[in-house]
């Protein structure tokens, strides 16, 4: 079943306390995107990345780190989470090679608490 | 700086009428997306319009495309109670770049 992953799915964590959200894609799609939700704001997009090796800037990138070392997997991490980092975060993925077909696939979600 | 404004934010409406969401964006841009959002749910992928004049339909939804007015629409008709859900557009930046901004959302509330 073509899906994205992420894990783990909940997470109660303590100020700067370094954490890191995995995302993984069985789609063999070259493009790969964290997204927060936060009420009120939306989505905004943190990092995204092209293909491997290639990761560039979203709207809101401080605070957070990625790295794309391989082609399925996509980790968001937090050096140091801060109470504002709180959120709903999403992964998602799609793949260039399908011409206009360009859906993203968004991961179920993680929601993350920091006290 | 890309911005992407829907209206309205909040939409009630009776089964069997037809509304229009409307998704406006401050700068030139190559592609425009729809998603819907169910409550506690992740996102689910509705259309992807990549021309002026783009025009896709789905079941009792349509959107659409004007480049030259920076202007999406997500067009409901005869409304279902199933279709309540909140709806978002997303525009890229351009020039080759993937980087998205979304709109705020649209909350539906279809009301038998």
């Amino acid at each position: 079943e073509a899906q994205v992953t992420q894990n783990p799915r909940y997470l109660i964590t303590v100020t700067g306390k370094k954490l890191t959200v995995t995302c993984s894609q069985n789609m063999n799609h070259e493009y790969m995107s964290w997204y927060r939700q936060d009420p009120g704001l939306g989505l905004r997009q943190i990092y995204y990345s092209m293909n491997v090796e290639v990761t560039d800037k979203g709207d809101v990138p401080e605070g957070y780190k990625v790295s794309r070392k391989e082609k399925r997997n996509f980790p968001l991490i937090l050096e140091s989470p801060s109470p504002n980092q709180t959120s709903l975060y999403f992964c998602a993925s799609s793949s260039f090679t399908l011409g206009p077909q360009e859906t993203q696939y968004f991961g179920p979600g993680t929601r993350l608490l920091v006290l | 700086e890309l911005k992407v404004e829907q209206n309205p934010l909040f939409l009630s409406m009776q089964e069997g009428k037809n509304y229009t969401i409307y998704c406006n964006y401050s700068t030139t841009s190559d592609r425009l997306y729809w998603y819907r959002q169910d409550p506690g749910k992740s996102l689910e992928s509705l259309f992807v319009l990549l021309s002026n004049g783009a025009v896709k339909q789905e079941g009792r939804l349509m959107a659409s495309l004007d480049t030259k007015a920076r202007l999406s629409t997500l067009h409901i008709t005869a409304a279902v109670h199933d279709l309540s859900a909140t709806y978002f557009c997303a525009v890229d930046s351009g020039a080759g770049s993937y980087q998205l901004t979304f709109g705020k959302g649209t909350k539906l509330s279809v009301i038998p």
